[in-house]
């Protein structure tokens, strides 16, 4: 079954500490992966995608397919970074979306 | 933000009363999506579509019917509204690239 797994639903840092934000997904075939963003009282939005290879803020991403995994990381992280993190995969041919639960991380200052 | 729009952005509601959630785009996507989102369950498709007409269930369909009549909108249902669909509901589209672009949401409370 296609899934993708978030084990943390909160994670709190100290401003200046490293992030890393965990995903696992289990997929036949070759996903496209993404992680998206959602800050207090806004919309959802993209943060990275596993094609690009870019960075965003700061955060980067590696899909490592031999442990199925997508996590996301920062080095430093800032107060400004506290939000909602959602790891998503699509599935190619139907293009339905399959969401993680998400996790909340906090910065503490 | 890209052009997509919900409509109501809050609505109250009782038990077994039908409710209708729009979205609107303008940006002549041809993939819209329905999701609830919950705490601990994060995001769940409820519907999505492909096209003019063209719709498909999601993983938490049940209670939930859809209708695109035209490129830009798309409708979400709830035939007879339970507490247990009380939620925040997102519409998203999505372009060639596959990014979605998401609406602010509707805040459904069902009494």
């Amino acid at each position: 079954a296609q899934r993708v797994t978030q084990p943390e639903k909160l994670l709190s840092v100290f401003k200046g500490a490293p992030v890393e934000l965990k995903c696992n997904y289990s997929y036949s075939g070759s996903p496209e992966l993404f992680w998206y963003v959602q800050y207090s009282r806004q919309r959802l939005q993209l943060l990275l995608r596993h094609i690009s290879r870019e960075s965003i803020k700061g955060f980067t991403a590696d899909l490592n397919k031999g442990e199925t995994s997508f996590h996301l990381k920062k080095p430093f992280a800032q107060e400004e970074d506290s939000a909602m993190y959602y790891c998503a995969l699509v599935s190619s041919g139907t293009y339905k979306y399959i969401f993680g639960t998400g996790t909340r991380l906090k910065v503490l200052a | 933000d890209a052009g997509i729009t919900q409509s109501p952005r809050h609505k109250v509601t009782e038990t077994g009363t039908p409710v209708t959630l729009r979205c609107h785009q303008t940006e002549n996507h041809r993939y819209m999506y329905w999701y609830r989102q919950d705490p601990g369950h994060g995001l769940r498709l409820i519907h999505y579509s492909y096209g003019v007409k063209d719709t498909d269930k999601g993983e938490v369909s049940d209670g939930y019917s859809v209708s695109r009549s035209k490129t830009e909108d798309f409708l979400l249902t709830l035939e007879s509204a339970t507490s247990s669909q009380t939620s925040v509901y997102f519409c998203a589209i999505s372009g060639t690239n596959n990014e979605q672009f998401f609406g602010p949401g509707t805040r459904l409370t069902v009494l």
